[in-house]
């Protein structure tokens, strides 16, 4: 069953840009994550949001988690053409053993 | 770059042919997994693996079956491949002191 739901489905901007995605789910869950994947590759891991916490920062990444909305975004500031990528946000439903990914949000960063 | 590799990156085969897709990482993580994702699209788990001898079908109905008689290695295979059975197969692996997943470089798989 899908839990992630991700919008916009495709984004396109320039270099210097900031990139915001936003991913709902359904479910209550333990912690939210987002991945990047380059295209034909595997799955990168980015950033980790506990569900008790509401807001994350990680060099030019920065997650907000709002549970009462069941929703989170992910924006990457000041964009590189080197962030095209299409990225998805994971839910993990609280017994650690199980993600469940969303249908991503392809990022074009055009320089 | 983490740790974990799949074999063969490519593969075209014909419809009824029996294959094993690799799987092995060298972290000693516990916690393994076979996604199924077409392109572009979302991630579906086929089959996941808590530790040795243990292994448990995933969110998606598939025809592949897994084993996991060694930490490092968790291949799955395909008895007899179908056009369907086309796609991109990602697995990964996890600590069990940690949520992140990581992620091999995948395998395309082609049924003509």
């Amino acid at each position: 069953s899908q839990q992630g739901e991700e919008d916009p489905q495709a984004l396109s901007i320039q270099e210097g840009e900031n990139a915001t995605m936003n991913c709902s789910y359904k479910t209550s869950i333990n912690n939210l994550q987002w991945y990047r994947q380059n295209s034909g590759r595997g799955l990168v891991h980015l950033i980790l949001i506990r569900s008790n916490e509401r807001e994350k920062h990680s060099g030019r990444l920065r997650v907000t988690l709002d549970t009462s909305k069941k929703s989170s975004s992910l924006l990457i500031t000041a964009s590189r053409a080197a962030d095209t990528a299409s990225y998805f946000c994971a839910t993990d439903e609280g017994n650690g053993n199980k993600l469940v990914f969303g249908a991503g949000t392809i990022l074009r960063v055009k320089s | 770059e983490a740790d974990i590799y799949q074999t063969p990156r490519y593969l075209v085969i014909g419809t009824g042919k029996k294959i094993t897709l690799e799987c092995s990482q060298t972290m000693g993580h516990d916690k393994m997994y076979w996604y199924q994702q077409d392109p572009g699209m979302e991630l579906h788990l086929i089959h996941y693996s808590y530790g040795v001898n243990s292994t448990e079908k995933g969110d998606l109905s598939s025809e592949s079956t897994v084993s996991r008689i060694r930490t490092e290695h968790f291949p799955l295979t395909l008895e007899s491949a179908r056009p369907s059975h086309t796609s991109q197969y990602l697995c990964a692996s996890a600590s069990t002191l940690d949520y992140e997943q990581y992620f091999g470089p995948g395998t395309r798989l082609t049924v003509t």
